[in-house]
C-alpha cells in the first residue's frame, strides 16, 4: 500500500529549462511534505518543504506547489543545472504523535543534460 | 560539524550470520531514526530512538531485528540470522528535536550501509 507515489521513475531535461517532478499521496492525515535529493552513494539531503496550510513555497530555483484537494504536489526547478542531476524523493510526514515518521515515494531520477 | 556517520558503508554477510550497523548522529542530536531502502523502493521507516529509549519500532520486523541507542556510543541496528531478503540499503538519520520538518526537527541522513546477503 503505497501512500506516496512518484509515478515517473525518470525525467530528462535540457540545461536551463524547467524540471517538474510530481508526487501524489493518498493519506489525508499527512500534514507536511518534503523533497529530498539524493546523489549516488550518499544519503538523502533535505531540499525544500511545504506545510499543508500553504499551497506554495519557494527557495531560490526551487518551488514546491501543493494541491490538497487533488492530493498532489510538484517540485519545480528553474533553471535546471547539470548539478541538479540526482534522484528526488517526495516524502510526507504524519500528523500528531507520529510526526517524526517520514513516508517516502520511490523517487524520480532527474538527468539535466548540458 | 561532521554529518551523520554510518559504518560500515558496505557489509557482506552469508545467510544465517549477524549484521551490525552503526550510526553516529550529528553532534548535539539526540534523536535517531533508521530507514530501509529495498531495491527499486523508497525509504521505509523502521525505528525511532532517543538516548537509551526506543520510542517507536513499529516499522521494524518483530523477528531478528533489534535497535539500540546507548547513553555512550553510536546507535546500533542489529539483524540476526540474516536472509537474502534483508539485502538493502539502511539509512540512519538524526535530528536535534523530535520530528521531521524543516526547522530544528529536520532529519539529516547518513550515507547509508549497503547490506548484501549471499
Amino acid at each position: 500500500d503505497q501512500q506516496v507515489k512518484q509515478n515517473s521513475p525518470s525525467l530528462s531535461v535540457q540545461e536551463g529549462r524547467i524540471s517538474i517532478l510530481n508526487c501524489d499521496y493518498t493519506n489525508s492525515m499527512f500534514d507536511y511534505f518534503l523533497w529530498y535529493k539524493k546523489y549516488p552513494a550518499e544519503g538523502p539531503t533535505f531540499l525544500i518543504s511545504i506545510s499543508s496550510i500553504k499551497d506554495k513555497n519557494e527557495d531560490g530555483r526551487f518551488t514546491v506547489f501543493l494541491n490538497k484537494s487533488a492530493k498532489h504536489l510538484s517540485l519545480h526547478i528553474v533553471p535546471s543545472q547539470p548539478g541538479d542531476s540526482a534522484v528526488y524523493f517526495c516524502a510526507a510526514r504524519g500528523s500528531g504523535g507520529s510526526n517524526y515518521k517520514l513516508t517516502f515515494g520511490k523517487g524520480t531520477l532527474l538527468t539535466v543534460n548540458p | 560539524n561532521a554529518g551523520v556517520m554510518q559504518n560500515p558503508r558496505h557489509l557482506v554477510r552469508r545467510r544465517g550470520q549477524e549484521a551490525r550497523l552503526r550510526c553516529s548522529p550529528m553532534k548535539g542530536h539526540s534523536h535517531v531514526y533508521w530507514y530501509r531502502q529495498l531495491p527499486e523502493e523508497g525509504l521505509k521507516f523502521m525505528v525511532y530512538l532517543q538516548k537509551e529509549n526506543i520510542i517507536d519500532e513499529s516499522g521494524m520486523p518483530k523477528e531478528r531485528f533489534s535497535a539500540e541507542f546507548p547513553k555512550e556510543g553510536p546507535s546500533i541496528l542489529r539483524i540476526q540470522q540474516v536472509v537474502r531478503g534483508d539485502s538493502a540499503a539502511y539509512f540512519c538519520a538524526s535530528s536535534p528535536n523530535a520530528g521531521a520538518g524543516a526547522g530544528t526537527d529536520t532529519q539529516y541522513f547518513g550515507p547509508g550501509t549497503r547490506l548484501t546477503v549471499l
